[in-house]
């Protein structure tokens, strides 16, 4: 079973930038798996940033970005705030209807 | 405005039987999958199950297949997640989400059903 990877943590400084990354366990990211960013804090509900690799979501300050890094998707975040701390989580689209959930990463900001 | 709403929070024993509801508006129910998400205590998120709404039909994850069946009644705009026999491991937070269509992603999520499975 392929498993979606994501850095367990990570930590950047206020006004920084940082790039999470997602890849597979076996094989390479590609637009083909249309890649998706989620972001999620302590008691809320997910929030979508972005999807089919670099599409931003509604509302979604563009400081936050897509892309595709060598084998795998990435989300960077160019001058990082106090509020983006928060857990990020990519979704990979494996085809038949199927999506799959990296583990996620613990962005602190500090 | 699309607003999915789910079902309250619950409290069951090891065994019982539960479901669990989403309700959609604000958009055209029957031409959309919704999908349930479940996020365990100190866990990430996964990716259990979806439904297309138009016929009924549904896929599931792995990890999910036979452990809960995935329905909708599309009279009322509702989806649900039901569980025939609950574990002390079902303890978790569910949500349910629209899929955006062509573009294999979610956009938008329901608030969250906290399911507790003590004896």
């Amino acid at each position: 079973q392929t498993v979606v990877t994501q850095e367990p943590s990570f930590s950047v400084s206020p006004g920084g930038t940082v790039t999470l990354t997602c890849g597979l366990s076996s094989g390479s990211v590609s637009i083909s798996y249309y890649p998706s960013w989620y972001q999620q804090t302590p008691g809320q509900a997910p929030r979508t940033l972005i999807f089919s690799t670099n599409t931003r979501s509604s509302g979604v300050p563009d400081r936050f970005s897509g892309s595709i890094l060598g084998n795998k998707a990435a989300l960077t975040i160019t001058g990082a705030q106090a509020d983006d701390e928060s857990d990020y989580y990519c979704m990979l689209y494996m085809g038949s209807g199927i999506s799959v959930f990296g583990g996620g990463t613990k962005l602190t900001v500090l | 405005e699309v607003q999915l709403v789910q079902s309250g929070a619950e409290v069951k024993k090891p065994g019982e039987s539960l479901k669990i509801s989403c309700k959609g508006s604000g958009y055209s129910f029957i031409n959309y999958w919704i999908a349930w998400v479940r996020r365990m205590p100190g866990k990430g998120l996964e990716w259990m199950g979806i439904i297309y709404v138009g016929d009924s039909g549904t896929r599931y994850g792995p990890s999910f297949q036979g452990q809960v069946t995935i329905s909708v009644d599309k009279s009322i705009s509702t989806a649900y997640l039901h569980w025939s026999s609950l574990k002390a491991s079902d303890s978790a937070m569910y949500y349910c989400a629209r899929w955006g269509g062509g573009n294999y992603y979610f956009d938008y999520w329901g608030q969250g059903t906290q399911v507790t499975v003590s004896s």
